[in-house]
């Protein structure tokens, strides 16, 4: 079982570049999520989609789009990329009102 | 808004024996999840235990157990007979048993060291 994976590992991008960052589950979940880590810190909500055509922004939603096209797939679009941007990027999946979410491997991103 | 405070940036154990880590947050609501997670070097995610609020008796998970003192908002995870496998990261993290997005809140961690 794949579970929820991430595309790419390991992205180095330039200031102001754009890139997509793919995130596939295989467990037929409805609700799918984006976090960010900062260093030393806990994760935070960036984006979130209750099903496929819905989305909403979390806590820190600014410089990032979404989109849910079909069920398995949500990526994160980083436009115009800004040092702020470093971090390590995750995505999760659930069931609605199932409460465990379902992590994927993380994708670290430096901007310089 | 909810918050969730983990006290001990670090903690240190020695290999068999027991380490509990502490959690604790701050809601309005009575209807919420509590998790702990572990992130070990390869940075990955692992759901270690889970907790309703609405359940009294404490969740167990093999090694792993919690203390859920509910009136307190006290979360704490015990590691029994602690394995080198067990150093990681652990994340404490509460989700809301309403709302429309069901996000986790997480604390800022707890960096455990398991000494052989």
């Amino acid at each position: 079982n794949a579970g929820v994976t991430q595309t790419p590992k390991f992205r180095i991008l330039k200031i102001g570049q754009s890139m997509t960052l793919q995130c596939t589950q295989d467990m037929n979940h409805n609700y799918m999520y984006w976090y960010r880590q900062d260093p030393g810190m806990g994760l935070k909500l960036i984006y979130y989609s209750v099903g496929a055509g819905i989305t909403d922004k979390g806590e820190v939603p600014n410089g990032y789009n979404v989109s849910r096209s079909t069920t398995e797939d949500f990526p994160l679009r980083l436009e115009l990329a800004a040092p702020s941007q470093t971090s390590v990027y995750f995505c999760a999946s659930s069931y609605a009102g199932a409460g465990t979410q379902y992590f994927g491997p993380g994708t670290r991103l430096t901007v310089l | 808004a909810q918050t969730v405070t983990q006290s001990q940036p670090e903690m240190s154990v020695q290999e068999a024996e027991t380490v509990t880590l502490s959690c604790t947050y701050d809601t309005s609501e009575s209807d919420y999840y509590l998790f702990w997670y572990k992130q070990p070097p390869s940075r990955q995610m692992i759901l270690v235990i889970r907790q309703e609020a609405y359940k009294q008796q404490n969740a167990t998970e093999n090694r792993f157990s919690v203390n859920f003192q509910k009136a307190a908002k006290s979360f704490s995870l015990k590691i029994s007979d602690s394995q080198l496998g067990d150093a990681a990261m652990y994340f404490c993290a509460y989700r809301s048993g309403g709302g429309s997005n069901y996000k986790l809140t997480f604390g800022k961690g707890t960096l455990l060291t398991v000494n052989p």
